[in-house]
């Protein structure tokens, strides 16, 4: 069964260094998506993608951040220069079309020192 | 102001029983209902989607109501398994041009042997 892949799975840098979380959505969706999960807090959106461009963004998506698809398969988020507060589980998401359902890949354990 | 609430925060059953969890909203203009559930570590895994003209929406011992009225969306779990025990997220789609996704603290649901 097709998933949403995502490298690396553990990513420890430290403040104000630039990273970039990398994904692999199914293969024929259309549709990305990134969100975040503070340890011990809810599920966050911060970007949809379609087409090449940003859809919708949450008020969490500042400049430091921007997601690009580089190629056909990959979709990635880089965050210019971290801060501590962006420690969080970072989870990739891919949907066919735009109000259908959304899988999840397994998520990227982000710790800013 | 966009929120998600539910109910209850955490909850131990049996093997076997039954049970009801809750979600209310005050999301505007709704686009849509979706239930997740989490287990931990993991990235969602979706169970279902609801639209405003839908009331009831079910996938396998899963069953979720919406009433749009109200703003309110229960997940009903029939037969607990002991592989049940996991995070469930309500997550509402507000549609203004574009879709936004806002997400419910969940309830951690455990079922015991």
């Amino acid at each position: 069964e097709p998933e949403v892949t995502q490298t690396p799975s553990h990513q420890v840098t430290q403040m104000g260094q630039e990273v970039i979380l990398r994904c692999v959505p199914i293969s024929n969706h259309l549709y990305f998506y990134w969100y975040r999960q503070i340890l011990g807090q809810k599920v966050e959106f911060l970007v949809s993608f379609y087409n090449n461009e940003i859809s919708e963004k949450s008020e969490i998506f500042d400049d430091q951040f921007s997601v690009e698809r580089p190629d056909g398969s990959n979709f990635t988020l880089k965050i210019r220069s971290t801060k501590l507060e962006d420690s969080a589980m970072y989870f990739c998401a891919s949907s066919e079309h735009s109000q259908e359902t959304q899988y999840f890949g397994p998520g990227t354990r982000l710790l800013v020192l | 102001k966009n929120q998600v609430e539910q109910s209850p925060q955490s909850l131990i059953i049996l093997e076997g029983k039954n049970c009801t969890l809750q979600c209310n909203y005050t999301v505007s203009p709704f686009s849509n209902l979706r239930w997740y559930k989490q287990d931990t570590g993991r990235g969602p895994v979706s169970l279902t989607i609801m639209t405003f003209s839908e009331n009831t929406k079910s996938n396998g011992r899963y069953t979720a109501t919406l009433d749009a009225d109200t703003k309110q969306s229960s997940l009903h779990i029939t037969a607990s398994q002991l592989s049940d025990s996991a995070s469930y997220i309500c997550v509402v789609s507000a549609a203004s041009g574009t879709y936004k996704y806002i997400f419910g603290t969940g309830t951690r649901l455990k079922v015991l042997a």
